[in-house]
């Protein structure tokens, strides 16, 4: 199985501030990665795909980049309702693995 | 838009197979290139990827569950189902049903309890 790893696993941050996760994968996924948002007590709910392509409604301050086996999730200025919990994915091999999730909270 | 809703019995009885469905709503569960899976997660934990069907009804588990998994469509109601057996405490989670490699869109989620 493809392990993905999250960091940091949760982070306390201002309003305003810039906020950055990070995804490894154990091999290469050949940029099949998702972020997945999920506030407390809903599904979650797909942000970005392909590692950077935003889906439609989604705010411009979340972005994705990387390549290969190094992935980054970045809320360029945090707001209150992004308080959640976001998960990186991969769908480049079988059995499709999420992160363990990074837990984002407002300080 | 297509929509999923997750359906079937709250709880469960150790030993005892959980059987859930999921409707879609918006759009033909056969049409496009699309598979459905099914996901798991425990109170407080992650996001675990049971398996998926094809619009075909080819389908792919995850070998941590596959002894006791199978996805299953039917086309003429718009859903596909999962039945997962021999239960346990451990199999307690909220089950999401959702489309694509994407999982995208997700149902709403419905908790699936094990306990005699």
């Amino acid at each position: 199985d493809i392990q993905l790893t999250q960091s940091p696993s949760s982070l306390s941050a201002s309003v305003g501030d810039r906020v950055t996760i990070t995804c490894q994968a154990s091999q290469d996924i050949h940029n099949n990665l998702n972020w997945h948002q999920q506030k407390p007590g809903k599904a979650p709910k797909l942000l970005i795909h392909d590692v950077s392509n935003l889906e439609r409604g989604v705010p411009s301050r979340f972005s994705g980049s990387g390549s290969g086996t190094d992935f980054t999730f970045t809320i360029s200025s945090l707001q209150p309702e992004d308080i959640a919990t976001y998960y990186c994915q991969q769908y480049d091999n079988l059995p499709f693995t999420f992160g363990p999730g990074t837990k984002v909270e407002i300080k | 838009q297509v929509q999923l809703q997750e359906s079937g019995p709250g709880l469960v009885k150790p030993s005892q197979t959980l059987s859930l469905t999921c409707t879609v709503s918006g759009g033909s569960i056969s049409s496009g290139n699309y598979y459905w899976s099914w996901i798991r997660q425990p109170a407080g934990k992650g996001l675990e990827w049971i398996g998926r069907i094809y619009s075909s009804g080819g389908t792919n588990y995850n070998p941590s569950l596959k002894s006791r998994v199978t996805i299953s469509l039917d086309t003429s109601k718009n859903q596909f189902s999962l039945k997962l057996s021999s239960v346990t405490a451990a199999d307690t989670a909220v089950y999401y049903c959702t489309r694509g490699g994407r999982f995208d869109p997700w149902g709403q989620g419905t908790l699936v309890s094990v306990s005699s």
